[in-house]
This record gives structure tokens, C-alpha cells and sequence, in this order.
């Protein structure tokens, strides 16, 4: 079936390390999102991308940078991470050109940092 | 940029009973307005939207409302089953009705009480 692959599920690291999670999808759509999850917050859109050559900033995204290696790959960096980036990070995709804007979510990676 | 308030942050209702999920929008440009489920653990998955064009939409045990006037929308489930507990999060969109720009509310958790 066509999924949306994120690597790792769970990390845990230090203060001040580098560290990117990456996102994979075989469903062949063209957008792809970051979004960070907080318990009581809901979800927050960190970066998002149309295609390879287009990336936007979504309501979050000091402390954060991507990168859309190819239509199907988009990754999450921390450059330096902080303990209060210590949340569940999700990718996810919609397809263009569709009569909805439905998003299709990975599976989440828990970032825990220290 | 838009706000999404959603209420109650929790909801415990008696299994067959009915359960209603509210939220406030404050772009009146907004015109996108889908529902998630996330299950404990799993990965946030649509389970119906609206458009700014309707007032009301059913699929089978739930339907979602829409007051534009009032810039309020709310989600209703009949018959709850305990399948049907899990957080619920609406939200909204201006962006011509894709998945870019969403707003999510905080989310609702909603318990079935057996």
C-alpha cells in the first residue's frame, strides 16, 4: 500500500546535538508537510513544500530547517536541539489538483531531548 | 493568521449516547474545514469535511455543521461506540480548500464510557 515512512519512531538525545528525521512516501504526491504535536496543542505546522524547488515556513519554524531531497523525500533537521523540542513529529502529504485537501499522516516520530 | 478555538478539551459520554465537538474560526476567509481522529498511538487519519459552500454534511454515524455567519463549526457522533474513542481535532483552512495553511484546534478527548 502507499505510505508516508518517517525514520526514526523514537530518538533520544542530547542537548546542543544535531539531529534529522526523515520522511518517505510512496503515494506520489506533491506536498509535503512537518508538522510537531504537544500534548493539550495540537498540531503545528513546522515547514511545508509544494515540490522539490518550493519550501515554506509554517506558525513554528525558528529552531528548524528541511530539506526536499526529491518529490518523495522531505526531512526535518535540528540544528542544535533543545530540551523544549522534545515532541512527536509528524510528515505528512496531500495531492494536488484533488477535490480535498486531505492530509496523509506517517506514523510519528518521538523526539526526546535531554 | 487564523485561530481555531475547539471545546471541550475533554468528553466522557455513556456509550449510545450522542457526543458533539465544537470549534470557532476567525478568518471569515477560511473556507476548508476537515475533521481528524487520532487513536491512542496511531497517526491522525480525515474522517469527514466540509466546505464553506454547505451547511451540513452526514457520513453514516457522524456530521459536521458549519455556521459561517458565526464562524463556527461542530462535529456530531450518534450512537457512540467504544471504536469511537480517541482525540478529535478540527480545523480550518483559507487556501481554497487544500491541506496547505491548516489550522488545527488543540483537540478533544473524547471517552465512551462503557
Amino acid at each position: 500500500d502507499a505510505d508516508v515512512t518517517q525514520t526514526p519512531r523514537n530518538r533520544i538525545t542530547k542537548t546542543g546535538k544535531r539531529i534529522m528525521l526523515e520522511c518517505s512516501q510512496t503515494k506520489g504526491h506533491d506536498r509535503m508537510y512537518w508538522y510537531r504535536q504537544d500534548p493539550g496543542l495540537g498540531l503545528q505546522l513546522i515547514y511545508y513544500s509544494f515540490d522539490v524547488k518550493d519550501i515554506n515556513k509554517g506558525e513554528i519554524s525558528d529552531g528548524y530547517s528541511v530539506s526536499r531531497q526529491a518529490q518523495a523525500k522531505f526531512s526535518l533537521s535540528l540544528e542544535s536541539a533543545i530540551p523544549n523540542q522534545t515532541a512527536l513529529y509528524f510528515c505528512a502529504t496531500s495531492g494536488t489538483g484533488g477535490v480535498t485537501g486531505e492530509l496523509f499522516f506517517g506514523e510519528g516520530s518521538r523526539l526526546t531531548v535531554l | 493568521g487564523e485561530n481555531v478555538e475547539q471545546h471541550p478539551s475533554t468528553l466522557s459520554v455513556q456509550e449510545g449516547d450522542s457526543a458533539v465537538i465544537k470549534c470557532t474560526y476567525s478568518d471569515s476567509a477560511s473556507n476548508y474545514f476537515p475533521w481528524y481522529k487520532q487513536e491512542l498511538g496511531k497517526r491522525p487519519q480525515l474522517i469527514i469535511d466540509i466546505r464553506s459552500n454547505v451547511g451540513e454534511k452526514k457520513d453514516q454515524r457522524i456530521a459536521v455543521t458549519l455556521n459561517k455567519t458565526a464562524k463556527h463549526f461542530s462535529l456530531h457522533i450518534t450512537e457512540t461506540q467504544p471504536e469511537d474513542s480517541a482525540v478529535y481535532f478540527c480545523a480550518a483552512s483559507f487556501t481554497g480548500g487544500g491541506a496547505d495553511g491548516l489550522t488545527f484546534g488543540k483537540g478533544t478527548h473524547l471517552i465512551i464510557q462503557p
